[in-house]
């Protein structure tokens, strides 16, 4: 597609459910990166992959975080149990290998209630 | 990465030169200097990035001092769409992410 795609725009969940959050990257582009961005604070690094090789999770906050990533397709971001403090816009983030720009989604933003 | 040091926000004149500072006093030789912009509500934008030389396009002009100690974005004919917070952010070539600062608040008065 013409840009990263994100799904949904917008989630609310409740507090102890799980969610799944969604990102289409730009075809081509082999790296993806998941940001979190809490409001009025600046972006999170939560993970990255890049081609088949293993993803770099050092970013992801605790083990109820998890991501898929199926070649250099879609991705998913799965938190479980979620809690309020992991409301966010949740960015995703393509570009090719050893690329300088990012391009960016429009994000999810995940509210816990 | 090296850290980056911006001023937390700037105004600036609708039709004139926004010029945003950037000190990265700590960049080592490997470390390119990126901007990027956030809108708000939007995701991150890629704007420029330079590793010693002066750099230009459409969206704006990067200037990087001699001892790449500090760089100037330059916008130069700013509009109320460029209202935005604008990260500078220092990064190897080879290195995995990108590390978003606090960046600086960028208002466009009319």
């Amino acid at each position: 597609g013409a840009g990263v795609s994100q799904s949904p725009s917008n989630k609310v969940t409740e507090k102890g459910k799980d969610v799944e959050l969604r990102c289409d990257p730009i075809s081509g582009h082999t790296a993806l990166y998941w940001y979190r961005q809490r409001l009025g604070q600046g972006l999170e690094f939560l993970i990255y992959f890049q081609g088949n090789s293993a993803p770099d999770k050092s970013g992801l906050p605790s083990d109820r975080f998890s991501a898929e990533r199926t070649g250099e397709s879609v991705s998913t971001l799965t938190i479980q149990r979620t809690q309020q403090e992991d409301s966010a816009v949740y960015l995703c983030a393509s570009t090719i290998a050893g690329g300088y720009g990012y391009t960016f989604g429009s994000g999810t933003r995940l509210t816990v209630v | 990465d090296a850290k980056t040091t911006q001023p937390p926000s700037m105004d600036c004149a609708e039709g004139r030169a926004a010029n945003l500072p950037c000190n990265h006093s700590t960049i080592s030789g490997n470390e390119y200097v990126y901007w990027y912009r956030q809108i708000h509500s939007q995701g991150p934008q890629y704007i420029i990035h330079g590793l010693k030389n002066n750099e230009t396009n459409e969206m704006a002009s990067l200037i990087i001092t001699e001892d790449r100690k500090s760089s100037t974005l330059i916008l130069p004919h700013a509009t109320l769409r460029d209202t935005a917070v604008y990260y500078c952010i220092v990064r190897a070539g080879s290195a995995r992410q990108l590390t978003f600062g606090s960046g600086t608040q960028l208002t466009v008065l009319p």
